[in-house]
């Protein structure tokens, strides 16, 4: 069965430090990778995302993440995080494109707090 | 721009009630879902629509129903509601096959006492 692990529930930063966001999944296939970020009282939003290629992705806000299939991961990285980066990140599986992703599998969540 | 907007953003019901969440998009997407997030358990898909006229299940399906009768609007049902029900419901919906990417609305909240 596909399924999704994000390992830390809470990891805390100082601004200006790196950040690494864990993921790990269990998928049949080829998967397609997703990472998205959640603000407090805010819907979903998508920072980057992997189907094929180059297995280093650039997104949004300066994140990146790396596709590794021999670790199965698919971890999030930041060079140099902000104040405004302290939110909840969801890492995300979807089924092939055929079926129109109606088979999103979700990560429990990482939240992220950062320090001054 | 809209995009997703759901209501009701927050509501407290007693169990054994009906209750109607609603969501509509304006980008004329496809796919539109509904999760529910929970604490510790990320989000769930509870059902789906591929297209107008389509539903799906999801992986915690029971105790709902959607309908899709256009392209725009999906509301979700919960015919007698139950304390565990309790959760934030989100609702979002997609580009299709190409993109892969979800839009989600800004959740609706609902107590079920």
């Amino acid at each position: 069965a596909q399924s999704v692990t994000q390992p830390d529930i809470h990891i805390t930063v100082s601004e200006g430090a790196s950040l690494e966001l864990r993921c790990n999944y269990s998928y049949g296939a080829t998967p397609y990778l997703f990472w998205y970020v959640q603000s407090p009282g805010q819907g979903l939003q998508l920072l980057l995302k992997y189907f094929s290629g180059d297995t280093l992705v650039q997104g949004i806000k300066g994140f990146e993440a790396e596709f590794k299939r021999s670790q199965s991961s698919f971890n999030l990285r930041k060079p140099s995080v902000h104040w405004s980066d302290a939110a909840e990140y969801f890492c995300a599986v979807g089924r092939t494109k055929a079926h129109n992703f109606n088979k999103f599998y979700f990560g429990s969540g990482t939240k992220l707090n950062v320090k001054p | 721009i809209a995009g997703i907007t759901q209501a009701p953003t927050s509501q407290i019901l007693a169990a054994g009630r009906r209750m109607t969440l609603r969501c509509t998009q304006d980008m004329r997407h496809n796919a539109m879902y509904w999760y529910r997030q929970d604490l510790g358990l990320g989000l769930r898909l509870i059902h789906y629509s591929n297209t107008a006229g389509t539903t799906g299940k999801g992986e915690v399906p029971d105790g709902y129903s959607v309908s899709r009768a256009n392209t725009d609007d999906f509301p979700l049902t919960l015919a007698s509601a139950v304390p565990s029900q309790t959760s934030v419901y989100f609702c979002a919906s997609g580009e299709g096959a190409d993109t892969g990417e979800l839009f989600f609305g800004e959740g609706s909240r609902l107590t079920v006492l």
